[in-house]
């Protein structure tokens, strides 16, 4: 069954610092999204994309996010001066379609973030 | 924004034992879907529920949509071990932005 995949699975990274979290969506897949959760707490949408541009973002998603899909198959996660609340698990997801339509969200195993 | 409110946090059953979880918005939704995060896994899609006062099954599992389309549930008969984990209700708008529930976190005693 394809799925989606994530690197790396936990990175750790200095308070400042430049990050990039990479993942590969679906290939059939169209949208494609990055959700946060803190440890213990519930799943944030941060960001959608769809035809090379982010069609909704979360307050969250300050400017200090990014996201590109630099080729045919990866999908990133630029956050550019890390934060100790940054810290939490990345989730990577896509869906065959959006819109109007709800389609079932397939997510990745996650990037753990630790800054330190 | 819109927001789902999940109770309960936490339960603990004995295994065999029936669980619920429920999920209440106070606007109408217009779909809810069902995650479920096993311990130090990622969210999987159970199922979604589009239509007032939808009822779908899926083996011990029950899901349920309000008639009014701001409520769900899910009904576990029977809990197994395998039953572990966060079960996280979801609703998007126009498919693009999964708005999730605080999660009621199972843990099965056998």
């Amino acid at each position: 069954e394809p799925e989606v995949t994530q690197t790396p699975s936990h990175q750790v990274t200095q308070m400042g610092q430049e990050v990039i979290l990479r993942c590969v969506p679906i290939s059939n897949h169209l949208y494609f999204y990055w959700y946060r959760q803190i440890l213990g707490q519930k799943v944030e949408f941060l960001v959608s994309f769809y035809n090379n541009e982010i069609s909704e973002k979360s307050e969250i998603f300050d400017d200090q996010f990014s996201v590109e899909r630099p080729d045919g198959s990866n999908f990133t996660l630029k956050i550019r001066s890390t934060k100790l609340e940054d810290s939490a698990m990345y989730f990577c997801a896509s869906s065959e379609a959006g819109g109007p339509s709800s389609y079932e969200q397939y997510f990745g195993p996650g990037t753990r973030l630790t800054v330190t | 924004g819109q927001q789902v409110m999940q109770i309960p946090q936490y339960q603990h059953v004995q295994e065999g034992e029936d669980f619920t979880t429920y999920c209440n918005s106070s606007t109408t939704l217009s779909n809810i879907q069902w995650y479920k995060q096993r311990p130090g896994g990622h969210p999987v899609f159970l199922i979604q529920l589009v239509k007032s006062g939808e009822v779908k099954k899926q083996k011990r599992l029950t899901f349920q949509f309000g008639e009014a389309k701001k409520n769900s549930s899910l009904h576990i008969t029977a809990t197994q071990t395998t039953d572990v984990g966060t079960y996280f209700c979801a609703t998007d708008r126009y498919g693009n932005k999964l708005v999730f529930g605080a999660g009621t976190i199972l843990r099965v005693k056998s």
